[in-house]
């Protein structure tokens, strides 16, 4: 079974700094996906970036980077130049295809990050 | 492009009653997923929808269906609701393409229907 580990339940940083949110994960498949989301309090689940297993470069999209180390099975997001508009939960998450042919994801326990000015 | 859409977004039940949540994936996305979030378990997969047909289903009691539309259109009901089914459901959708790697999928999700069962 896939597992995704956050040891950070919470993380403060200043207005314009950079932060980084740590993930690790464990999985037997060759193949797999990794992803970020942002939860605001409203709810909803904000897609904010994806690693495959096999991409030989680190994903970036805008002010947000993926630190993605295969051996050491980690896949840390990196948030550049911080804005109160980012402070949310963030949860990491693994892409499982099951058996069936559909796939799910298995979500970390969170971090809850705030912008302070 | 609408994004995903998910009714109601609160409901408040009260213990033994039915509920039935709504969700519209985004257009062209044939894949709906649901997940049940709560302050104990956190985010837990309940079941997955592709044409019509479940194609997977997580560890949760029989009370807890679903159904997909051939809108793609997908709804979940929960019977005999019990307190601990309070909670945030979500629903998220993905474009299932053949032969794009299954990991890439990206799963889009809607706000979330916040049930409270009293």
């Amino acid at each position: 079974a896939q597992k995704i580990t956050q040891t950070q339940p919470g993380m403060f940083v200043q207005e314009k700094e950079a932060v980084t949110l740590d993930c690790t994960y464990d999985t037997s498949d060759p193949s797999y996906g990794l992803f970020w989301y942002k939860q605001p309090s409203s709810g909803e689940m904000i897609f904010l970036i994806y690693q495959g297993s096999y991409d030989q470069q680190n994903a970036t999209e805008g002010r947000y980077s993926l630190n993605f180390q295969k051996a050491r099975k980690s896949a840390n997001l990196v948030i550049s130049a911080s804005q109160l508009g980012d402070s949310a939960m963030y949860f990491c998450a693994m892409r499982e295809v099951l058996t069936g042919g559909g796939n799910k994801l298995t979500f970390g326990t969170g971090t809850q990050l705030k912008v302070e000015l | 492009k609408a994004g995903v859409t998910q009714t109601p977004r609160y409901l408040i039940k009260t213990r033994g009653q039915q509920v039935t949540l709504s969700c519209s994936p985004i257009s062209g996305h044939r894949s709906v997923s649901w997940y049940q979030q709560t302050p104990g378990q956190g985010l837990q997969f309940l079941f997955e929808y592709f044409s019509e047909t479940q194609r997977n289903k997580g560890n949760f009691p029989g009370r807890f269906s679903g159904r997909q539309f051939s809108n793609s259109r997908s709804e979940m009901n929960v019977s005999t609701l019990e307190l601990g089914d309070s909670a945030l459901y979500l629903c998220a959708s993905s474009y299932t393409r053949g032969g794009l790697e299954p990991a890439k999928n990206i799963q889009y999700f809607g706000a979330g229907t916040r049930l409270s069962v009293l």
